[in-house]
């Protein structure tokens, strides 16, 4: 069935660091993919997303692109701050049959910054 | 902006008691999902609707329902809550349509209920 796979964590990390947060999926079909952040205490909020092949998904300095030929989803930034402590999803979307919107997360990944 | 509203953001119950979770969105979204969220499990898809009075099962609907009686308006039952359904709920919301996959899901907030 569908899957999606993300590094384990926790990830720390120092302030200005390079971030990179591994995603590979199994989908049938041709899926949307999306990022998501939680920040604590809250629910998830979409962080960025790209919906075809080599698409860069992009924002607040993250970025992400669609790599359709090894099924991943890779979540990269360079340079991060202590406000980006969160736990990050991968969320392939399923698009075929009855499940239209439907999402596929992945466990989440913990990333900590220190100053 | 969506918003998703969730009712409770904490919530306390007892062994037994039926428990009702309430969300309510305001963008007129076709779709709606409850998801629970445990430690180590990611989020897991409880139940989902496409419509009114529409429902269909998720990964793990055993021990809960849902009523979808107006658009906007979408409830998670327990209808005998037990300790092992402690845990952080969320709802989310996302438009529908055909080939419109891509569509991003909306979240609430979160209710942290605990079965006592």
């Amino acid at each position: 069935g569908d899957s999606v796979t993300q590094m384990e964590g926790p990830v720390t990390l120092s302030e200005e660091a390079f971030l990179t947060i591994n995603c590979t999926y199994t989908a049938t079909g041709y899926p949307s993919l999306f990022w998501y952040v939680q920040y604590p205490g809250e629910g998830l909020q979409l962080l960025l997303k790209a919906t075809k092949a080599d698409d860069k998904g992009s924002n607040k300095g993250f970025e992400a692109t669609y790599r359709k030929e090894t099924t991943s989803f890779h979540l990269e930034k360079g340079s991060v701050q202590v406000s980006d402590s969160a736990v990050y999803f991968c969320a392939p979307s399923m698009n075929y049959g009855g499940s239209q919107g439907n999402l596929i997360f992945g466990k989440g990944t913990k990333l900590s910054v220190k100053p | 902006d969506v918003k998703v509203t969730q009712s409770s953001r904490y919530l306390v119950k007892r062994t037994g008691e039926k428990v009702f979770l309430e969300c309510v969105q305001d963008m007129d979204h076709e779709n709606m999902f409850w998801y629970r969220q445990d430690p180590g499990l990611g989020l897991r898809l409880i139940y989902f609707s496409y419509d009114v009075k529409m429902k269909e099962k998720g990964d793990i609907p055993e021990g809960y329902s849902v009523s979808r009686e107006k658009k906007e308006r979408f409830s998670l039952i327990l209808e005998s809550a037990s300790t092992n359904q402690t845990s952080m709920y969320l709802c989310a919301s996302s438009l529908w349509g055909t080939g419109l996959g891509n569509q991003p899901q909306h979240f609430g907030d979160g209710t942290r209920l605990s079965i006592l």
